[in-house]
């Protein structure tokens, strides 16, 4: 069975502050996706990562994808009130169904 | 929002009745897919389809059926609703885009109570 875990959980990080959520998974994956959901909303497609090495960044977040040891990172930097949001990771090893993490919950105070 | 609706995007219901959300498409994908969300598990899939009367089981089927007689909908019936099946309901479809990265973008989701 497919396991995926984020951490942390929730994360309350001051403005400017530079901080990195994780995410492992328990079997091979070339995809892994990380969405983002503000409270009561829908999710939202932030970033694909597609190969072993992958980097993407937008903004002051930026996702990597180390499929050898199956860790994907967002990075964030410099973080501002908007970033407060769930951040969930995905993964897709066969190509048409997703499996989730628990969503990581950041909060981030002036 | 890659051209999905959610109907209803309320609803609350007793134990043993019947439930049917739908939810439309308006891009003609192929793959769609029904999920909750609840507190403590992230999303896990119930059902999903990869085109019209082909359906397979997700990780939390049980309790629920799923009906794609057309490409632009796909029905998640909740045969007779209980409390466990309070949740957020989400439609989601793959969209296999240029770069084929295969994203999934989610429907604005269904408030389901189950009282």
């Amino acid at each position: 069975e497919l396991k995926v875990e984020q951490n942390p959980l929730f994360l309350s990080m001051q403005e400017g502050k530079n901080y990195t959520i994780y995410c492992n998974y328990s079997t091979t994956s070339d995809r892994l996706y990380w969405y983002r959901q503000d409270p009561g909303k829908s999710l939202e497609s932030l970033f694909v990562l597609l190969s072993n090495g992958a980097v993407k960044q937008e903004g002051r977040l930026m996702a990597s994808l180390d499929t050898k040891a199956r860790l994907s990172t967002l990075h964030i930097t410099a973080a501002v009130h908007d970033l407060s949001a769930t951040y969930f990771c995905a993964v897709d090893p066969s190509g048409s169904r997703l499996t989730f993490g628990e969503g990581t919950q950041l909060t981030v105070n002036p | 929002d890659a051209g999905i609706t959610q109907s209803p995007r309320h609803k609350v219901t007793e134990t043993g009745t019947p439930v049917t959300l739908r939810c439309h498409q308006t891009e003609n994908h192929r793959y769609m897919y029904w999920y909750r969300q609840d507190p403590g598990h992230g999303l896990r899939l119930i059902h999903y389809s990869y085109g019209v009367k082909d359906t397979d089981k997700g990780e939390v089927s049980d309790g629920y059926s799923v009906s794609r007689s057309k490409t632009e909908d796909f029905l998640l019936t909740l045969e007779s609703a209980t409390s466990s099946q309070t949740s957020v309901y989400f439609c989601a479809i793959n969209n296999i885009d240029r770069e084929y990265t295969n994203t999934q973008y989610f429907g604005p989701g269904t408030r389901l109570t189950v009282l």
